[in-house]
């Protein structure tokens, strides 16, 4: 069964920093992965999704890699910004399955 | 261009009472997924519909029940609410050949007493 987890599940880091946020899956045999930002009290908003056979993708001062094989993904964030203050979470699309599989999220606290 | 819009945005029940949520979405997907979020949890897939008149039972599908009678649109029912159904929904949206990349809604968040 496809387990997803974000660690940590929370982080503060003053303003400016580059910080990446991590994503593992259990199961390596996915069809893609998807980056969201959740912020309070909203729906979800897709950031990017990367493709099994990717390795990476970018919008923005976001870059997103996918390691099949560890079953890790990372989400970079350059030039952190009080703005980027969310929930990040990731999901998996396991297989033929619609469904996608979500890790529990990490929150995001830029610092001024 | 509205994207996927819910409602309503706020409900407060009693034990056993009923009501349906309702998702629309204008951007002519084909799927469409019903998700609840708890507390410290990922997002957990209620039940999802890949066309018209077609639904399927997700993760969590005990409780629930939806109907997709018109493309844009996919209804969540709760014919008795439980405690236990205290949860924030969410509607999403793909559509498929395009990596199935979702759409989501603003949520609705059910409280029951």
């Amino acid at each position: 069964k496809q387990e997803v987890t974000q660690i940590p599940a929370a982080l503060s880091v003053p303003e400016g920093e580059n910080l990446v946020l991590n994503c593992s899956f259990t199961d390596s045999a996915i069809y893609n992965l998807q980056w969201f930002r959740q912020d309070p009290g909203k729906g979800l908003t897709s950031l990017l999704l990367i493709q099994s056979s990717q390795r990476e993708q970018t919008s923005g001062r976001l870059n997103a890699s996918l390691d099949k094989s560890s079953g890790r993904s990372t989400l970079y964030i350059a030039a952190s910004q009080p703005g980027d203050s969310a929930t990040y979470l990731c999901a998996v699309r396991a297989g033929s399955n619609y469904q996608l599989i979500w890790g529990a999220g990490t929150k995001l606290i830029i610092k001024p | 261009n509205a994207g996927v819009t819910q409602t309503p945005k706020f409900r407060v029940l009693k034990t056993g009472q009923s009501m349906t949520l309702l998702c629309a979405q204008d951007m002519n997907h084909e799927y469409m997924y019903w998700y609840r979020q708890d507390p410290g949890m990922g997002l957990r897939l209620i039940h999802y519909s890949v066309g018209e008149g077609t639904t399927a039972k997700g993760e969590v599908p005990d409780g629930y029940n939806v109907s997709r009678l018109k493309k844009q649109n996919f209804l969540l029912g709760l014919e008795s609410a439980a405690p236990s159904q205290t949860s924030v929904y969410f509607c999403a949206s793909s559509q498929p050949g395009q990596g199935n990349e979702q759409y989501f809604g603003p949520g609705t968040r059910l409280t029951v007493t």
